[in-house]
């Protein structure tokens, strides 16, 4: 079925450090692709999404491109910051059905 | 803004209890999903509803079920509540032309 995986954490990065979080997803059909946070204590947010190949998504400094030769769609941004520790979650999504996601991936900058 | 309020944002139950955890959102969403989610595990899907009493059991439905009377409310019941149902629970909708989803601030249950 439907799957995403995406690397497993935790991650822990030193401020201004550059980032991937890398996440492949099964190329069933024609997914729209997501890149969703979730801050200490609160819920999930979208971050970023692409709906077709190629496309690149981007929000407060972080992109992903829809890789369609790959099946990939990896979080990137040049200069992290303290406040972007967070849990990220790659997710997908096609047809009628409900987002796919990834487990997540903890993020952790320190100053 | 869309707003996704969930009822409790802790909860402690004893085992063997119903619990309810109520769920509301106000932008007339025709989707509404909950999730439970774990450390290692992510989120998982347990059960989703695409209109009023619709629902859809999910990934792991087993030892819970929904109600969903009025569009905006989508209730998750834990018909005996069970230690190893403790975890964080969220819940989000999605409008029927989209595909974002927008989640609440979860509950976090512990049941002892």
């Amino acid at each position: 079925g439907d799957s995403v995986t995406q690397m497993e954490g935790p991650v822990t990065l030193s401020e201004e450090a550059f980032l991937t979080i890398n996440c492949t997803y099964t190329a069933t059909g024609y997914p729209s692709l997501f890149w969703y946070v979730q801050y200490p204590g609160e819920g999930l947010q979208l971050l970023l999404k692409a709906t077709k190949a190629d496309d690149k998504g981007s929000n407060k400094g972080f992109e992903a491109t829809y890789r369609k030769e790959t099946t990939s769609f990896h979080l990137e941004k040049g200069s992290v910051q303290v406040s972007d520790s967070a849990v990220y979650f790659c997710a997908r999504h096609s047809g009628n059905t409900p987002l796919v996601f990834g487990k997540g991936t903890r993020l952790s900058v320190i100053a | 803004d869309v707003k996704v309020t969930q009822s409790s944002r802790y909860l402690v139950k004893r085992t063997g209890e119903k619990v309810f955890l109520e769920c509301v959102q106000d932008m007339d969403h025709e989707n509404m999903f909950w999730y439970r989610q774990d450390p290692g595990l992510g989120l998982r899907l347990i059960y989703f509803s695409y209109d009023v009493k619709m629902k859809e059991k999910g990934d792991i439905p087993e030892g819970y079920s929904v109600s969903r009377e009025k569009k905006e409310r989508f209730s998750l019941i834990l018909e005996s509540a069970s230690t190893n149902q403790t975890s964080m629970y969220l819940c989000a909708s999605r409008p029927g032309h989209t595909y974002e989803q927008y989640f609440g601030p979860g509950t976090r249950l512990t049941v002892t």
